[in-house]
């Protein structure tokens, strides 16, 4: 099976910059996802990570070190708008490829 | 416009009584799969579909049985709902391939079960 771990909950300054991690144990490592969620609404995808290193997205990035079973998402100058929850998903080899999520972290933006 | 669309969005209803939420994507995509959101658990994966006809167990499975009989739709039925069914339940699809690749989420349907 999958552990998909990242932390329940952050609080982050309107124009800072926050970094919520995601650690991963599975066989078969096959990409990770970044999905945004607003509350009461769907998932939105973010990024995909399958190789080492940083993917830039405006102002999201994502980064993946495979060895260590580790990725974060950067957010830079945060907006209120970007209140939301971040879910981590790994999809592994074995079986369909769809990824399994984490349990998701509360972001929050204040003034 | 590319959707996945679900029916009902909102839905009450009592223990024992079958209900079905109906789940159709206009993308010709491969995968479907239904996940239930509840506080503090996250998505867990109740049941996918990698093709038509061909369906699979995810972590939740019981209590709810899916159907692919066509690529589109992909419904998800309660046969005998209980109260602990209660909870947010998102339809998702994505193409398949060598790599996998963004879901796309319906808007979810909110099911309360009394």
């Amino acid at each position: 099976g999958q552990n998909i771990d990242q932390p329940t909950e952050m609080t982050a300054t309107e124009g800072a910059i926050v970094q919520i991690n995601c650690t991963y144990q599975t066989s078969g490592f096959n990409g990770l996802f970044w999905y945004q969620q607003h509350a009461g609404e769907a998932p939105t995808f973010l990024s995909y990570n399958v190789l080492d290193g940083l993917e830039e997205k405006g102002r999201f990035s994502s980064f993946l070190s495979r060895s260590k079973g580790y990725s974060y998402l950067l957010l830079k100058e945060l907006q209120m708008k970007d209140s939301a929850s971040y879910l981590c998903a790994v999809s592994s080899t074995g079986g369909s490829y769809i990824p399994t999520f984490g349990r998701g972290t509360s972001l929050i933006v204040h003034p | 416009e590319a959707q996945v669309t679900q029916n009902p969005r909102y839905l009450i209803t009592v223990t024992g009584k079958k209900l079905t939420v109906t789940c159709s994507q206009n993308m010709n995509h491969e995968y479907m799969s239904w996940y239930r959101q509840d506080p503090g658990l996250g998505l867990r994966q109740i049941y996918y579909s990698m093709n038509v006809e061909v369906t699979d167990k995810g972590d939740v499975p019981e209590g709810y049985k899916v159907s692919r009989k066509e690529k589109r739709n992909f419904p998800l039925i309660l046969e005998s709902p209980s109260p602990n069914q209660t909870s947010l339940y998102f339809c998702a699809s994505s193409l398949r391939g060598p790599i996998p690749y963004e879901q796309y989420f319906g808007p979810g349907t909110r099911l309360t079960v009394t």
